[in-house]
């Protein structure tokens, strides 16, 4: 059964600096697209990146990048110059067909100040 | 004005009442998903569609029915709800790339 596994439950990070999420996958398919999404207390879900498989550049959008390790399967997500808008739960998601998606049991995330 | 809505936003009801929980989107997608989040358990896939006359089961159906009545509409039941049944229900839908687009969210009590 595919399983995505995000093994930090809490993080904290000072504002301005750099924080790293941990998400791994567990998939026999070569072909497949990983996501991480944040909901902030709105509890709204918004994409933040997305991964294809086949591509072994990493994804980045503005200060969000990832670590893609397909070997390992590994996803890390990197937030640079963290802001207090960036606490939220982070969850991170696969999906091979587009078919189902799996989520993993996030990671509550809080800026300080 | 929002691509994918839901309402209710809240619902309190009663165990064996039967609800409906109601989602549009003007995204244009035709792949739309139900799911429900609770605390420490992420979200799980209840069913998803890609099209009127595509329904599918997804990891946790039982409890639950949809109805695909349009490709911009996607509402899921409970026909006889029960306690466990209480959670926070997403709608999404999907780009081609796979990535999902939620609405706001339902929170739904049983008692």
């Amino acid at each position: 059964a595919q399983t995505v596994t995000q093994s930090q439950p809490e993080m904290s990070v000072q504002e301005a600096e750099t924080v790293t999420l941990s998400c791994t996958y567990d998939t026999s398919e070569n072909n497949y697209y990983l996501f991480w999404y944040k909901q902030p207390p709105s509890r709204q879900m918004i994409l933040v990146i997305r991964q294809e498989a086949y591509k072994q550049q990493n994804a980045t959008e503005n200060r969000f990048s990832v670590n893609f390790q397909k070997a390992a399967k590994s996803f890390s997500l990197k937030i640079s110059d963290s802001q207090l808008g960036d606490t939220a739960m982070y969850f991170c998601a696969f999906t091979e067909t587009g078919n189902q998606f799996y989520f993993g049991t996030g990671t509550s995330l809080t800026v300080i100040p | 004005d929002a691509d994918v809505t839901q309402t209710p936003r809240n619902r309190i009801t009663k165990t064996g009442k039967r609800i409906m929980l109601e989602c549009s989107q003007t995204k244009g997608h035709d792949r739309m998903y139900w799911y429900r989040q609770d605390p420490g358990l992420g979200l799980r896939l209840i069913y998803y569609s890609f099209d009127v006359k595509d329904i599918n089961k997804g990891e946790i159906s039982d409890g639950y029915s949809v109805s695909r009545q349009a490709q911009a509409k996607f509402s899921l039941s409970l026909e006889s709800a029960i306690p466990n049944q209480t959670a926070l229900y997403f709608c999404a839908t999907s780009d081609p790339s796979g990535a999902q687009y939620f609405g706001p969210g339902t929170r739904l009590l049983v008692l």
